[in-house]
């Protein structure tokens, strides 16, 4: 079954405590991203990798960061989590096709940093 | 910049009735625009989407289309039902923007029987 994963679903931190949210699928997809999603402010992007060892900077990349060191992963770190990155946090994938960009989302990880 | 405005939420609608959610962009240059809808608890799923001028999208009895002149891609249903109960979100994308979705802020729909 085609599908994007993330680990975990659920986790509550304290500030200040590195963590990792992983993130793999299994399409080849050669595109990921993280986004995180804020009642009133929708759905806002933090990073997103175009292939291996290929990332760049969204909208809201300040205390993330990512690596892309194989096709599948796309892990988000939080090196010093602080409680204003509370927040449900999504990984898609997708591949470029002429008929626009289609993004496969994973079904999220619920943040509560204390 | 790219941006996009739906219309606020909740929406709230009775089985079999009509539904419109409004969408309008602005864009630098040739979007394709998206709906996504997220179910209670679960990621987001595409439902439908176009890429060009006056496209029409439509998926499980929802359509949307693609109107340049008006910068709207409004989402409709002729008769919704329980089950549509959801956050809608519209969204755009720019080719060759390396797969980076805009997206509005969501409107939640609730059907009662």
């Amino acid at each position: 079954e085609a599908q994007v994963t993330q680990n975990p679903r659920y986790l509550i931190t304290v500030t200040g405590k590195k963590l990792t949210v992983t993130c793999s699928q299994n399409m080849n997809h050669e595109y990921m991203s993280w986004y995180r999603q804020d009642p009133g402010l929708g759905l806002r992007q933090i990073y997103y990798s175009m292939n291996v060892e290929v990332t760049d900077k969204g909208d809201v990349p300040e205390g993330y960061k990512v690596s892309r060191k194989e096709k599948r992963n796309f892990p988000l770190i939080l090196e010093s989590p602080s409680p204003n990155q509370t927040s449900l946090y999504f990984c898609a994938s997708s591949t470029r096709t002429s008929g626009g960009d289609t993004q496969y989302f994973g079904p999220g990880t619920r943040l509560t940093v204390l | 910049g790219n941006s996009v405005t739906q219309m606020e939420g909740p929406v709230t609608l009775s089985e079999e009735a009509f539904l419109t959610i409004n969408c309008t962009y602005t864009a630098t240059g040739y979007p394709s625009l998206f709906w996504y809808v997220q179910y209670p608890g679960e990621g987001l799923q595409l439902l439908l989407k176009a890429t060009k001028a006056d496209d029409k999208g439509s998926n499980k009895g929802f359509e949307a289309t693609y109107r340049k002149e008006t910068t709207s891609f409004h989402l409709e249903k002729g008769s919704v039902q329980v089950s549509d109960s959801a956050v809608y979100f519209c969204a755009l994308s720019l080719t060759g923007t390396a797969s980076k979705l805009t997206f509005g802020t969501g409107t939640r729909l609730q059907v009662t029987l």
